[in-house]
C-alpha cells in the first residue's frame, strides 16, 4: 500500500505570496491532519479534514486554510506569505480510530520564505 | 485544551538505557503514543499505551499511569541509529492529536 505523498517537496517563496500544498493519504484513510514544524517547537497542529469537513482547527491565523476533497486527497494554502512562515509542513493521514490512531506521515514540504 | 510535556533533550551512551517522560493534560483521554522523529524525516509511530502498565515492543518499552497523567518510553541497548527526537500524542476520533514539546535523544560512542 502506497504511503502519504506529498507536493512538492521543496518551495521557495517571497514574503506576500501565496502557496498551496497538497496531500494524498493512504488509500481508505479519510482523515487528514496537517501540522507545522519548525526547529525546536515541536509539531504545531494546523487542522484537520474528515469527509470534507474541516473537524478540528489549531491556533493559526486565517492566512492558513485548507480544504479535503471527495477523493481524500487535501490541499492547504497560506496567503499573504511571512518570514516566520517558513518551516516544515506535514501531514498525516489515518483511520480515525478513537483508540490508537496511529499518524501516518508524509514526507513534508519545506516551505523557505525570504 | 490538551498539552503534553517532555524533556527537551536527553544524552546517553550506546549500549545503555534511557527513559523519555511525557506529562499530558487532556479532557477524554483515550490513550497516549509515541512518535520518531529522525533528522530530515517524517514522525513515525512507536507504541500506543490505553491502559496503564508497560508495553514492550523489542528494545522499545511504554510505560503509561493513568492517575498521573504520566507516561515514559524507554530504550534499552541504546544504538546509534536511536538518535533522533521522540514526541508523545494523545488523541484520536473526534479529538485532534496533539504531539508533546518533543524529546531530542543523542546517544554518543
Amino acid at each position: 500500500k502506497a504511503g502519504v505523498t506529498q507536493t512538492p517537496r521543496y518551495l521557495i517563496k517571497t514574503r506576500g505570496q501565496q502557496v498551496t500544498l497538497s496531500c494524498s493519504p493512504i488509500s481508505g484513510h479519510r482523515s487528514v491532519s496537517w501540522y507545522q514544524q519548525t526547529p525546536g517547537q515541536g509539531l504545531q497542529f494546523l487542522f484537520e479534514y474528515f469527509s470534507e469537513t474541516q473537524r478540528n482547527k489549531g491556533n493559526f491565523p486565517g492566512r492558513f486554510s485548507g480544504r479535503q476533497f471527495s477523493n481524500s486527497r487535501s490541499e492547504m494554502n497560506v496567503s499573504t506569505l511571512e518570514l516566520g512562515d517558513s518551516a516544515l509542513y506535514l501531514c498525516a493521514s489515518s483511520l480515525d480510530k478513537r483508540t490508537n490512531n496511529e499518524q501516518f506521515f508524509g514526507p513534508g514540504t519545506r516551505l523557505t520564505v525570504l | 485544551g490538551q498539552s503534553l510535556e517532555q524533556p527537551s533533550e536527553v544524552t546517553a551512551v550506546e549500549g545503555a538505557i534511557v527513559q523519555i517522560n511525557c506529562t499530558y493534560q487532556t479532557s477524554g483521554f483515550y490513550g497516549l503514543s509515541w512518535y520518531q522523529q529522525h533528522d530530515g524525516g517524517a514522525p513515525t509511530f512507536l507504541s500506543y499505551n490505553a491502559l496503564d502498565g508497560l508495553e514492550e515492543t523489542g528494545r522499545f518499552s511504554s510505560f503509561l499511569s493513568r492517575s498521573d497523567s504520566y507516561g515514559y518510553l524507554l530504550l534499552q541497548e541504546l544504538q546509534m541509529k536511536d538518535s533522533a527526537s521522540y514526541f508523545c500524542a494523545v488523541g484520536g476520533g473526534y479529538q485532534k492529536v496533539t504531539f508533546g514539546t518533543g524529546t531530542k535523544l543523542q546517544v554518543i560512542p
